[in-house]
């Protein structure tokens, strides 16, 4: 049983286009996160929502817009894609703001 | 400003042996912190967490140890095997509580 997935685990695209990653976690849990994780593997908060409101919004390029239809979704839209987008995307949850996240498997972006 | 940092990028050890990771962070009002673990491939797992009012934690195989005097934690595992190489991150709760900053990880070799 998957308690945090993400898909697609690897996406390869062409600078410029438009893609989205998709979260989903079946945990009940009540808050979602994106991180990126980059070559040296240092990780780094994006966005986090509290029950589909956005409650962390950290210094990241208008181009990434999530979103969170309910709670137990949270999806990153990527607009123009650039090399430096090249990463590793992980999705996260934790019962409530201030808890232990667990994360999902990672979506591995390769910009072209 | 706010830091978590690992002293050792890669540490090697030899099978069996104990293994003891360690991590420095700058802020102190930070009230939780917690271990992860990250194999190839894979997103970070949670290992054991440490809340602030105490210094010692002990799960399977693994202990963290928090000093608040001097701003430390570590993570010491027991009977290292091959399976428990990785890259291990501290992460502790900053922003109000709402966010996870993680430090820039260890990477744990273990030699047969």
């Amino acid at each position: 049983d998957t308690a945090v997935s993400q898909t697609p685990k690897y996406l390869v695209t062409q600078m410029g286009n438009d893609k989205s990653i998709k979260c989903e976690q079946n945990l009940g849990h009540d808050t979602m996160y994106w991180y990126k994780q980059d070559s040296k593997k240092f990780l780094k908060i994006m966005f986090s929502y509290n029950n589909k409101e956005l409650i962390i919004n950290e210094t990241v390029p208008n181009r990434f817009s999530p979103k969170s239809p309910d709670k137990a979704h949270l999806n990153l839209h990527i607009n123009s894609l650039e090399l430096g987008d090249s990463a590793v995307y992980f999705c996260a949850s934790s019962r409530l703001a201030s808890e232990t996240q667990y994360f999902g498997p990672g979506t591995r972006l390769l910009v072209l | 400003g706010e830091s978590v940092g690992l002293h050792l990028p890669t540490l090697s050890v030899q099978e069996g042996d104990n293994s003891i990771i360690n991590c420095a962070y700058s802020n102190s009002a930070s009230d939780y912190f917690i271990w992860y673990k990250q194999e190839s491939g894979k997103g970070p797992q949670f290992i054991i967490d440490i809340r602030s009012n105490m210094d010692k934690r002990q799960g399977q195989r693994v202990t963290v140890l928090l000093n608040k005097t001097v701003k430390h934690l570590s993570l010491q595992i027991a009977a290292t095997q091959p399976g428990d190489s990785a890259v291990y991150f501290c992460a502790e709760y900053t922003g109000g509580g709402n966010k996870l900053t993680f430090g820039t990880g260890t990477q744990l070799k273990v030699e047969l």
